[in-house]
């Protein structure tokens, strides 16, 4: 069982907004600005998208953004492109200077 | 641009020590604003992070509590590598392992990743 909590699944259709959240505990999420984000695609390895809670690294589009509240984060993709199909990892710095992962989101662009 | 290359056995035996290598290209294991991760990804862990070395005027090492007692992740400075060695493995660790950079706290470069399975 995975330390962050994600929705296994969510959907959308072209064109359309997605929000994954990603829950965790005030040792992790909720405790540091260190959430990341990362797409994986089947057969790769994951990609860095979000970092730092909202900052995209350099050729991540717009399109994809970042926020916390407490200790629930969340990952917003607008403008849903076939592309986007993927799944969805948040990561969080946590206590004893580890990384934790969320289990995982299925987004299936429609 | 910076790029991680991993290589080591696919197979391992029960109880014996997985070790994977990571090369790194474009960056330099002693660079003080990247530390050097391992992540592990299976069908029933999902992602895991194993651990980091980090060179700060010296070497560090942080590990996670579920394998501290059998990792061990050291650097190879003359060849800029960085390597993992987890022994007394068992089937419960066959996954494809990850070698990664971080830096701002965040995983921003990983390799290929290598299918291990614990099998006799």
């Amino acid at each position: 069982q995975s330390a962050l909590t994600q929705p296994r699944s969510v959907s959308g259709s072209p064109g359309q907004s997605v929000t994954i959240s990603c829950t965790g505990t005030n040792s992790d999420v909720g405790g540091y600005n260190y959430v990341s984000w990362y797409q994986q695609h089947p057969g790769k390895a994951p990609k860095l998208m979000i970092y730092d809670v909202t900052k995209r690294p350099s050729g991540v589009p717009d399109r994809f953004s970042g926020s916390k509240s407490g200790n629930t984060a969340s990952l917003t993709i607008s403008g849903l492109q076939s592309e986007d199909d993927a799944d969805y990892y948040c990561c969080s710095y946590a206590d004893n200077y580890s990384f934790e992962f969320g289990g995982g989101t299925k987004l299936t662009v429609l | 641009q910076v790029q991680l290359q991993q290589s080591g056995p696919g197979l391992v035996k029960p109880s014996q020590t997985l070790s994977l290598t990571c090369a790194i290209s474009g960056d330099t294991v002693f660079s003080i604003s990247a530390a050097w991760n391992w992540i592990r990804q299976s069908p029933s862990r999902g992602l895991e992070w194993l651990g980091r070395t980090y060179y700060r005027a010296k070497w560090y090492n942080d590990y996670a509590v579920y394998v501290k007692s059998r990792i061990i992740i050291n650097p190879d400075t003359s060849k800029n590598h960085f390597s993992l060695h987890l022994n007394s493995v068992t089937p419960d660790d066959t996954a494809v392992y990850y070698c990664t950079r971080e830096t701002d706290v965040a995983l921003d470069i990983w390799g290929l990743g290598t299918m291990v399975t614990v099998s006799s």
